[in-house]
């Protein structure tokens, strides 16, 4: 079982819409939880970062956190072509273990915004 | 400008060559990390150092070798690189406040 794990799309989304990206993770103990943008042949990015549970809100995009149902999500609101891109989500384990610092990513879902 | 930079960004040697990909960030970060990039695969972690002397193995260490002498700088070493090393690698920096890592612009390394 993979510790992060994404749907790998496409997800092919109208121009104008909102794009919903979901993410679940096996460890219980993780403490933070982060999205990436990564455009093709091009560094991961980070979008936004989440620790506690519910939503935090940055301009276009909300991240959503539920540590119960282990699982964290992506809303990316009036979606434009600009935001077609591999969108990655990591997990980073308690700081008290030994796998602290030690991200885990899941292989990403590729997002396509149609004009 | 704060950035994690690595050099070279493009390579293209032969098997048994031993390369160095050089790392650094400007960020006074003590931790940073050596990923690699496989499609279907996602992002691998080969090697991480939480500060000056300090390193420990990722995920994918088998083939490779790490440094770090000072803060600021953390090589990867291929001592034979093999076909199955041909890959994306990205360098990563972790601000500890955060957790966030920022990520160097990768190096397409190919072997042949």
């Amino acid at each position: 079982q993979k510790e992060v794990e994404q749907n790998s799309g496409p997800l092919s989304v109208p121009e104008g819409a909102i794009a919903s990206l979901n993410c679940t993770y096996s460890d219980r103990g993780s403490q933070s939880f982060f999205w990436y943008r990564q455009y093709s042949g091009k560094s991961p990015e980070l979008i936004m970062f989440i620790y506690s549970n519910g939503d935090k809100e940055d301009g276009r995009f909300t991240a959503q956190l539920n540590k119960a149902s282990q699982y964290v999500s992506l809303l990316i609101r009036d979606s434009q072509p600009s935001d077609s891109a591999t969108y990655l989500c990591a997990v980073n384990a308690n700081p008290t273990t030994d796998s602290w610092g030690k991200l885990q990513f899941g292989a990403g879902t590729q997002v396509v915004v149609t004009p | 400008e704060a950035q994690v930079t690595q050099n070279p960004r493009y390579l293209i040697t032969v098997t048994g060559k031993k390369l160095t990909v050089t790392c650094s960030q400007n960020m006074n970060h003590e931790y940073m990390s050596w990923y690699r990039q496989d499609p279907g695969l996602g992002l691998r972690q080969i090697y991480y150092s939480m500060n000056v002397e300090v390193t420990d193995k990722g995920d994918v260490p088998e083939g490779y070798k790490v440094s770090r002498k000072e803060k600021r700088n953390f090589p990867l070493i291929l001592e034979s690189p093999s076909p199955n090393q041909t890959s994306l690698y990205f360098c990563a920096s972790m601000e500890g406040s955060t957790d966030t890592q920022y990520f160097g612009p990768g190096t397409r390394l190919t072997v042949l």
